[in-house]
């Protein structure tokens, strides 16, 4: 079964923190992603990586960095966390076959909460 | 980057099929449609795919009409458990970037 770990549910930083999340697949998939989810504004994409240390923005990267070192790993990074930043993020991966890119699996998500 | 319109919510009841219409009026010749689920405090799950005509699998079926400026998402006899939000994409699939999520259509299904 595909799995798609994150390596927390629920985490509470404070505002200029440094905010480290990780996402692991255990599918070899070559592509990763970051989003965020907010109420009423759906699923935004913030980094996507489609091999080990590459890194493409997606819609929203400000404010954000990503690190992939290995290829299961993907790792989202808030350099100094604001409270605009809180929100659910999900992490995703898929095939880097042609015409997989857009079935992705999905973790469970990490409600990321900057006080 | 074709832009996509469903409805907001739908209600339904238990045993009842359900068909959830989604229009992209501005579809490119290379984009494809693709539908995810998502239940409450669980990431999406991607339910089917196609490009033209009808696919169908286990879980659902997809209907596109001839000019693609829209899709059905149907859903054979619903039950509570099918309770979510349902997204409609489109998008080139050999595209990295060009897959984007609306807010989806809530489908509540009712006993």
């Amino acid at each position: 079964d595909v799995k798609v770990t994150q390596s927390s549910r629920y985490l509470v930083k404070r505002t200029g923190e440094k905010v480290f999340l990780e996402c692991v697949q255990d599918m070899d998939h070559e592509n990763m992603f970051w989003y965020r989810q907010d109420p009423g504004l759906g699923l935004r994409l913030i980094y996507f990586s489609y091999d080990v240390k590459m890194k493409e923005k997606g819609d929203i990267p400000e404010g954000y960095s990503v690190s992939r070192e290995k290829k299961e790993r993907f790792s989202l990074i808030l350099e100094s966390a604001s409270t605009n930043q809180t929100s659910m993020y999900l992490c995703a991966s898929s095939k880097g076959t042609s015409g997989s890119f857009a079935e992705q699996y999905f973790g469970p998500g990490t409600r990321l909460t900057v006080t | 980057l074709a832009k996509t319109t469903q409805p907001i919510s739908m209600d339904s009841y238990e045993g009842q099929e359900v068909n959830i219409t989604c229009s992209h009026n501005n579809i490119a010749t290379n984009d494809y449609i693709t539908w995810y689920q998502q239940f409450p405090s669980q990431g999406p799950r991607f339910i089917i795919q196609g490009y033209k005509t009808k696919v169908t699998n286990e879980v659902a079926s997809l209907f596109i009409p001839a000019d693609r400026k829209s899709s059905t998402l149907s859903l054979p006899r619903v039950s509570l458990s099918d309770t979510a939000v349902y997204y409609c994409l489109v998008g080139d699939i050999e595209g990295y970037s060009t897959l984007t999520f609306g807010k989806g259509t809530m489908l509540l299904v009712s006993p």
